[in-house]
């Protein structure tokens, strides 16, 4: 298995474009988080998907940030309108239907940087 | 607040002395993870511990759950420079959640 994949690696923007993080979880894997990861707050769930239902969004700082999951191979989240304040290091992470004893597999993340 | 706090936050050894570093809350947790996360690269599941009290051992690392579930440790015995890493702990928070700490930046010089 090639692992979660996450693309793009990097990002840079300019303020108020819009923005398109997209994940490809493990086949089989049944929940699917994002998180965003800085050296101050460091790892923050920001939504997690269940069975390809959104169960819990409370971490999606605010209305510019939304998550989709149209099937249980792909999912996006995206931005709109970016701001330098959204510079961060964003991860997907999928595990498996057995729960929380095989952990979570996390991709490599993709850093965006908005200018 | 961080709802787990981990300490010290950066730590630097030399090769072949032992360290540990630790995992606090107070809240109590159902398990609790530890992950090791290089440069450039997601963190990666080291060790799941359930059992209050329980100690796991992964080669030259040990992980210990406090008894009353709040608390964890990790001990690297003779570190080498391949477990130069932040690592993370994490708790399981409601279902199938995970609350991670900032992470315990770990450096070994050869």
């Amino acid at each position: 298995d090639a692992g979660v994949i996450q693309s793009p690696r990097h990002e840079v923007t300019e303020m108020g474009q819009e923005v398109t993080l997209r994940c490809k979880p493990i086949s089989g894997h049944n929940s699917l988080f994002w998180y965003r990861q800085t050296m101050m707050r460091g790892l923050e769930l920001l939504i997690y998907f269940n069975n390809n239902v959104p169960i819990d969004d409370s971490g999606m700082p605010e209305d510019r940030f939304s998550a989709k999951m149209p099937n249980a191979s792909f999912s996006t989240l995206k931005i709109q309108p970016s701001e330098p304040r959204d510079s961060a290091v964003y991860f997907c992470a999928s595990s498996p239907r057995q729960g929380l004893a095989y952990g979570y597999t996390f991709g490599s993340g993709t850093r965006l940087t908005v200018v | 607040t961080q709802l787990l706090e981990q300490s010290p936050q950066f730590l630097s050894i030399q090769e072949g002395e032992n360290l540990t570093v630790y995992c606090n809350s107070s809240s109590v947790f159902s398990s609790l993870q530890w992950y090791r996360q290089e440069p450039g690269e997601g963190p990666v599941l080291l060790v799941t511990v359930v059992t209050g009290g329980e100690v796991k051992k992964l080669k030259r690392l040990t992980f210990q759950f406090g008894d009353a579930r709040k608390d964890s440790s990790l001990h690297i015995t003779a570190a080498q420079p391949g477990d130069t890493g932040l690592y993370l702990c994490a708790g399981e928070h409601g279902n199938n959640r995970l609350a991670f700490g900032k992470g315990n930046q770990v450096v070994v010089i050869p």
